[in-house]
């Protein structure tokens, strides 16, 4: 089965800064990959996903994460973060051999932007 | 496009009393559809899935219950709710592995 560990539980970024999270997965094959993004009291919004070939992945709203096998990790990052990307972010895993497309989901990691 | 909605968006239940939440899906037919919870400062954890009409999968043991009478209708239940039952719940529509999500359900256990 695939899990899926985001080490760090709460960041906090100045506006205009870089931000890096991290996401780690355990899976036997080469997985699907996904990060989405809650905002307080809402759904969540993919923000990128990586299925295979680049390796580095452009999503939305400035977003971009790349995938690296020998370390099994999907770091996201933004080069400069705006306050409205204060939110909570997760990074999932689907098995690519699983045809029901269920998603493994981190524990999320909480984006606090300062000014 | 294919939307997918949630209701209700808050509620607050008192201890053993029932829970009916429910989700729809438009703009596609024969969806996989999936109940996570979300609670407290934590990740989301899958509850159900279904691939079909009448065809549930139970990913964890729990006081709750789904059922898919229709194809693009998922309802969680429970007949008697536990403290532990709040959080927030989301529904999700699976297609080719990527998942689209509800605006979720904010359920507090009284």
């Amino acid at each position: 089965a695939q899990s899926v560990t985001q080490p760090d539980i709460h960041i906090t970024v100045s506006e205009g800064a870089s931000l890096e999270l991290r996401c780690n997965y355990s899976y036997g094959a080469t997985p699907y990959l996904f990060w989405y993004v809650q905002s307080p009291g809402q759904g969540l919004q993919l923000l990128l996903k990586y299925f295979s070939g680049d390796t580095l992945v452009q999503g939305i709203k400035g977003f971009e994460a790349e995938f690296k096998r020998s370390q099994s990790s999907f770091n996201l990052r933004k080069p400069s973060v705006h306050w409205s990307d204060a939110a909570e972010y997760f990074c999932a895993v689907g098995a690519t051999t699983d045809s029901w497309g269920k998603l493994q989901f981190g524990a999320g990691t909480q984006v606090v932007v300062t000014p | 496009s294919q939307t997918i909605h949630q209701w209700p968006a808050t509620l607050v239940q008192p201890v053993g009393s029932p829970l009916s939440l429910e989700c729809t899906v438009e703009g596609t037919s024969n969806p996989n559809l999936y109940w996570y919870r979300q609670a407290a400062g934590r990740g989301l954890q899958l509850l159900f899935y279904s691939v079909g009409i009448g065809q549930i999968s139970s990913e964890v043991p729990q006081n709750l219950s789904a059922s898919r009478p229709q194809d693009r209708q998922f309802i969680l239940s429970s007949k008697k709710l536990l403290l532990s039952d709040s959080g927030f719940y989301l529904c999700a529509w699976v297609m080719n592995t990527e998942a689209f999500f509800g605006q979720g359900t904010r359920l507090t256990v009284v």
